[in-house]
């Protein structure tokens, strides 16, 4: 059972190049969400997705899109990445919103 | 939002019980309490969660006081693997409000010494 699963798991990319992180699970979940952590932080939600077909904004979404392909996707795409998106980012899902989430193993991006 | 207290560190030995306190004093009745942790190099992981009662699984106890202000997680024999960042989080199961935000502190990171 692959639960979910993010790709790639590591990338450096140049300043205001694009790029978009996969996210994809296999529970049958409502819910997904993309969160970022940095350094000596929590994680900070950037989007979530209740269902499909719909979005919302997290803590910290400028910079950010996202797209609930079906159920089963939720991509972030970074149009034009900057060094202060230096990041690890994790997806997770959940049957709904409010039960417990479960992540993926986390995408290291470094933007240069 | 309700906000937990955790202490910063512990340190625990191999095959010993491991208590992490969390302290979450303005908890509404709705708040369930839930307990995550996060290996190194890995994304977080559930562990456990609960309302009012005393739970267990297969990973761990989680022991809510009375008064529901404090809990406590229980690894009833640490191993090398449970070295980890355990964050406590209150989660509102209401349909309503920001509760799909999942709130992450810094957690508490254990330490486990062979």
């Amino acid at each position: 059972n692959a639960g979910v699963t993010q790709t790639p798991k590591f990338q450096v990319l140049k300043t205001g190049q694009s790029m978009t992180l996969q996210c994809a699970q296999d529970m049958n979940h409502n819910s997904m969400y993309w969160y970022r952590q940095d350094p000596g932080m929590g994680l900070r939600l950037i989007y979530y997705s209740a269902s499909e077909g719909t979005t919302d904004k997290g803590e910290v979404p400028n910079g950010y899109n996202v797209s609930r392909l079906n159920k089963r996707e939720f991509s972030l795409r970074l149009e034009s990445a900057a060094p202060s998106q230096t990041s690890v980012y994790f997806c997770a899902s959940s049957v709904r919103r409010n039960t417990e989430a479960f992540f993926g193993q986390g995408t290291r991006l470094t933007v240069v | 939002d309700a906000k937990t207290t955790q202490p910063n560190s512990m340190e625990s030995n191999e095959e010993e019980p491991v208590h992490l306190p969390c302290n979450h004093s303005t908890i509404s009745g709705t708040d369930y309490i839930h307990w995550y942790r996060q290996l190194p190099s890995q994304g977080p992981e559930y562990v456990i969660h609960g309302l009012t009662s005393n739970v267990n699984n297969r990973m761990a106890s989680l022991a809510i006081a009375e008064d529901r202000k404090s809990s406590t997680l229980i690894l009833h024999r640490a191993t090398l693997r449970d070295a980890a960042v355990y964050y406590c989080i209150l989660r509102d199961l209401n349909s309503g409000g920001s509760n799909y935000k999942l709130t992450f502190g810094k957690g508490t990171l254990l330490t486990v010494n062979p």
